[in-house]
């Protein structure tokens, strides 16, 4: 099984709402990633966990709150977001992060969270 | 800084046709590279990926390549058929200050014409 699941797969919300993307993986990867992509743009890397810590933050703004549960789950938790955030969410997976050494290996990428701010 | 760029930006050809796809980056310290597919709206599909100490990956009608020393990867399909059509992605995975980073292109929009 080589799936990463998000869910919803579309979500809409207003500025004051607070709304939280869900992401899934069962195989074994202690490596989880959120992306950020626009419109006919590349994804952006937003946040890593590496064994259930977070080990890289691109100066996200706070109104993103990353929470990795346990080794298999990962969450975004969104709250008084901007119409600009309004973008694909992707989440994917990987055996380790590189950062204590481990293998990286590939990264699998769920098919994502259509996000629209009103 | 690594920077990965992606040539041509959009390729239209006639079905049958082999293709050549181009990624180039500008650090040769890389992990790894892999070769992504995405289709409108929707999320990334791995195609291929080649480590460090690889000089190409095969699934398939899929052939890629990479020369560290040039900063170049090419992505070679075979056959081209009109469910091909979407764009591809490379992506570097480059060291990052104690970890790793994936640094995408900016994609190639591929259009197999029947």
């Amino acid at each position: 099984d080589t799936e990463v699941t998000q869910t919803p797969k579309h979500l809409v919300m207003g500025m004051t709402n607070k709304k939280s993307l869900k992401c899934e993986q069962h195989m074994g990867h202690r490596a989880m990633y959120w992306y950020k992509q626009k419109a006919k743009k590349p994804p952006e890397l937003m946040f890593v966990y590496s064994y259930e810590k977070l080990s890289i933050n691109e100066s996200v703004p706070s109104r993103f709150s990353p929470e990795c549960p346990n080794s298999s789950l990962l969450n975004l938790h969104l709250h008084a977001l901007q119409p600009e955030d309004s973008a694909l969410y992707l989440c994917a997976s990987s055996q380790d992060s590189g950062g204590a050494g481990g293998p990286v290996g590939e990264l699998f990428f769920g098919e994502g969270s259509r996000l629209t701010v009103l | 800084k690594q920077e990965v760029t992606q040539i041509p930006a959009a390729l239209s050809v006639p079905e049958g046709e082999n293709l050549v796809l181009n990624c180039s980056f500008t650090d040769s310290a890389i992990y790894n590279l892999q070769w992504f597919r995405q289709d409108p709206g929707k999320g990334l599909t791995s195609l291929l990926l080649i480590q460090s100490s690889q000089r190409e990956q095969t699934s398939g009608r899929l052939n890629a390549s990479l020369d560290k020393s040039s900063g170049r990867s090419t992505l070679y399909i075979a056959a081209s058929q009109p469910g091909d059509s979407a764009t591809y992605l490379c992506a570097a995975l480059a060291p990052m200050d104690s970890s790793y980073k994936l640094i995408f292109g900016s994609g190639t929009r591929l259009l197999v014409r029947p």
